[in-house]
């Protein structure tokens, strides 16, 4: 148990419509990064959240966006919904920003279908 | 695009034999880390890495780093059944903001 948490576990979605995914950090873990996980392939960074402001962002489009609040928690929305985005979403909270090598602690992950 | 590269792509060892993975990256990093996910989970974290390092012990783990040569080892001795994951490696790149770059993965198999 890493004590990141997030919601739902699965989702179902046809194309074009919205999600929001959440996600729960450890207490006092001021960063949050989002990936998405094809089937078979490695985690893609998608942003990093620290202190509530965009840290950094991978090549991802616009229509990923993100939110960090106060109490630790943080979202990822996804708009106009592809069938590209069929992939499990993790987060990962540390402490502060990485590149200080802080470890990461990953949630369980959102499986997002996408029909 | 992915800056990590494992080697195998697959594994399969009998219990108690020794497995090894390894990892080629592009660019330089700040450290590197090794990751093991179980049936499509989140991920654990294993060991890091920095840059100036070049072995690392935890466990049964051994991670090697040759920086001037791009690539990371990861060894598990005297594996055991509950060792059957993927293994991911990470990077930070030096340069060009923050981002954590994964590999494609090797996925061990370990035969009781």
């Amino acid at each position: 148990e890493t004590g990141v948490t997030q919601s739902p576990t699965h989702l179902i979605k046809t194309r074009g419509q919205q999600v929001t995914l959440r996600c729960s950090s450890q207490s006092g873990h001021n960063t949050v990064s989002w990936y998405q996980q094809a089937l078979g392939q490695g985690p893609q960074f998608i942003f990093q959240y620290y202190r509530e402001e965009e840290n950094g962002r991978g090549n991802f489009p616009p229509r990923f966006s993100g939110l960090q609040f106060p109490n630790y928690s943080s979202e990822l929305n996804v708009n106009a919904l592809e069938l590209d985005d069929s992939a499990l979403y993790l987060c990962a909270s540390s402490l502060g920003l990485a590149g200080s090598t802080d470890t990461q602690y990953f949630g369980p992950g959102t499986r997002l279908t996408v029909l | 695009s992915q800056q990590g590269e494992e080697d195998p792509q697959a594994l399969s060892i009998q219990e108690g034999e020794n497995a090894t993975m390894n990892c080629s990256y592009k660019t330089s990093i700040n450290n590197l880390q090794w990751y093991r996910q179980n049936s499509g989970r989140g991920l654990v974290h294993l060991i890091l890495i920095r840059s100036n390092e070049r072995e690392k012990h935890s466990g049964r783990l051994r991670v090697t780093l040759d920086t001037s040569k791009k690539s990371s080892s990861l060894l598990i001795t005297a594996s055991r059944a509950a060792d059957t994951a993927s293994y991911f490696c990470a990077t930070e790149p030096g340069t060009g903001g923050f981002k954590t770059i994964f590999g494609a993965g090797t996925r061990l198999f370990v035969k009781a």
